[in-house]
């Protein structure tokens, strides 16, 4: 599976947009660009997953360029809640592997 | 999504005691499960891939007669940790895999059980 980069933290104000980037400039044809997160001590929380086009659901928007190689999650409203860390990670289509965690990117909701 | 439950959520033993952790798919059929662990301030690390019926496959690394793994059913998963040393306190959290999720098999995690090995 390709490999991703993050940022290791970023801050977010209270209501606004938290904006999360992702590289992945090694993602194959088969490969999903996959969001989760972890709040502290729990286990990780599906977000959302995407191939090519972007993706919304409840939670959050995923925006993959056309080139594919980055993608930003989009938190639209940030709570104080949404503070944790958030993983960025490709996956091969299929996904019959475990998952391969980075550092992922420690975002802060700021009151 | 698909909910994963484990059991117990915190465990605390004594050393050279064996310890089985739980992972349940609630409303799915999971003919795969996975087990990681999770070290402070690490990020999760895959142990291992537990297929129903058959033999777990193990990371390099990972002593497969320490973490007995056991999937006999579509929905359940076991680990235990056998003769467990104060080394062994971690964070232990399973995923399955649902197959129903499309395009490719989302996992999605249970909430982790926190041993302690005194």
């Amino acid at each position: 599976d390709a490999k991703t980069t993050q940022p290791t933290s970023m801050d977010c104000a209270e209501g606004r947009a938290a904006n999360l980037p992702c590289n992945h400039s090694t993602i194959s044809g088969n490969e999903y660009v996959y969001w989760y997160r972890q709040i502290h001590s729990q286990g990780p929380q599906y977000i959302i997953h995407g191939l090519k086009n972007n993706e919304t659901n409840e939670m959050a928007s995923l925006i993959i360029t056309e080139d594919r190689k980055s993608s930003t999650l989009i938190l639209p409203h940030a709570t104080l809640r949404d503070t944790a860390v958030y993983y960025c990670i490709v996956i091969s289509g299929g996904g019959a592997d475990g998952l391969t965690f980075g550092k992922g990117t420690h975002l802060i909701i700021q009151p | 999504g698909a909910v994963v439950s484990q059991h117990p959520s915190r465990v605390i033993c004594k050393s050279g005691t064996s310890v089985k952790i739980e992972c349940r798919s609630l409303d799915f059929q999971a003919t795969t499960m996975f087990w990681y662990r999770q070290f402070p301030k690490q990020s999760l690390m895959l142990m291992a891939t537990s297929n129903e019926g058959s033999k777990a496959t193990y990371e390099q690394g990972v002593e497969k007669d320490k973490f007995l793994i056991n999937h006999a059913s579509l929905t359940l998963s076991t680990l235990t940790v056998t003769s467990a040393h104060p080394e062994d306190s971690s964070f232990y959290i399973c995923s399955a895999r649902d197959p129903a999720s499309g395009g490719t098999d989302t996992q999605y995690f249970g909430p982790g059980t926190r041993l302690t090995v005194l």
